[in-house]
């Protein structure tokens, strides 16, 4: 069972927009702006698409958005196109009581399917 | 280019132990703003983050996995390891290598090698 909640699955036409939620508590989505976001195509390793919550890497287009809202983070890709179809992982920072206290937690993954 | 390539084994027996390298290109591993981590991914499950070291030694590792693993850098070869004990089934797995960049992406991996598939099986 992963650290941090997703959806199985999510979907929209083409050019529509689709919004993957993760939720995790206040240790670690909550408490820290480290919340990241991975698309995986199959076969492919893991592309960083978002990061601390809302910022994209040079080259990721800005159809990719992120945002947090308490402890739950959220990854909206507007203008759904073909190539969005894969599976979306969000990660984040945390902080546990216990030894080792600073640790990254994975969420299960979201598979986007564009209809 | 930064480019990482894990190398290693793809098949290990049950209880042993787990061994992969991770080799670095176009960078080297003494930067003091990298930190270089190993994740997996099982067949039909999520990615699980493994461990991250620090070239000057300090090393996080996931708390579920603590007991059996150990990271190492070695900075003259410009490669970093994961050294995974008691081996089961469950580790059955593809296994990431990356980095984290801590003056752009902190706890984000931007950098990913392409996997290395690891089966454990007598």
């Amino acid at each position: 069972q992963s650290a941090l909640t997703q959806p199985p699955s999510a979907s929209g036409s083409p050019g529509q927009s689709v919004t993957i939620s993760c939720s995790g508590t206040s240790s670690d989505i909550g408490g820290y702006n480290y919340v990241s976001w991975y698309q995986r195509h199959p076969g492919k390793a893991p592309k960083l698409m978002i990061y601390d919550v809302t910022k994209r890497p040079s080259g990721v287009p800005d159809r990719f958005s992120g945002s947090k809202s308490g402890n739950t983070a959220s990854l909206t890709i507007s203008g759904l196109q073909a190539e969005d179809e894969a599976d979306y992982y969000c990660s984040s920072y945390a902080y546990r009581n216990s030894y080792p206290n600073a640790i990254i937690v994975f969420g299960g993954g979201t598979k986007v399917t564009v209809l | 280019q930064l480019q990482l390539q894990e190398s290693g084994p793809g098949l290990v027996k049950p209880s042993e132990t787990l061994s992969l390298t991770c080799s670095v290109s176009g960078a080297s591993t003494s930067r003091s703003n990298f930190y270089w981590g190993w994740i997996r991914q099982a067949p039909g499950k999520g990615l699980e983050w493994i461990a991250s070291i620090h070239y000057g030694g300090k090393t996080f590792y996931n708390p579920s996995l603590k007991s059996r693993v150990s990271m190492s850098i070695d900075t003259s070869k410009n490669h970093f390891s994961l050294n995974l004990g008691s081996v089961t089934a469950a580790d059955t797995a593809d296994y990431y290598c990356a980095r984290e960049d801590s003056e752009t992406s902190d706890n984000a991996f931007d950098i990913w090698g392409q996997g290395t598939m690891v089966t454990v099986s007598s």
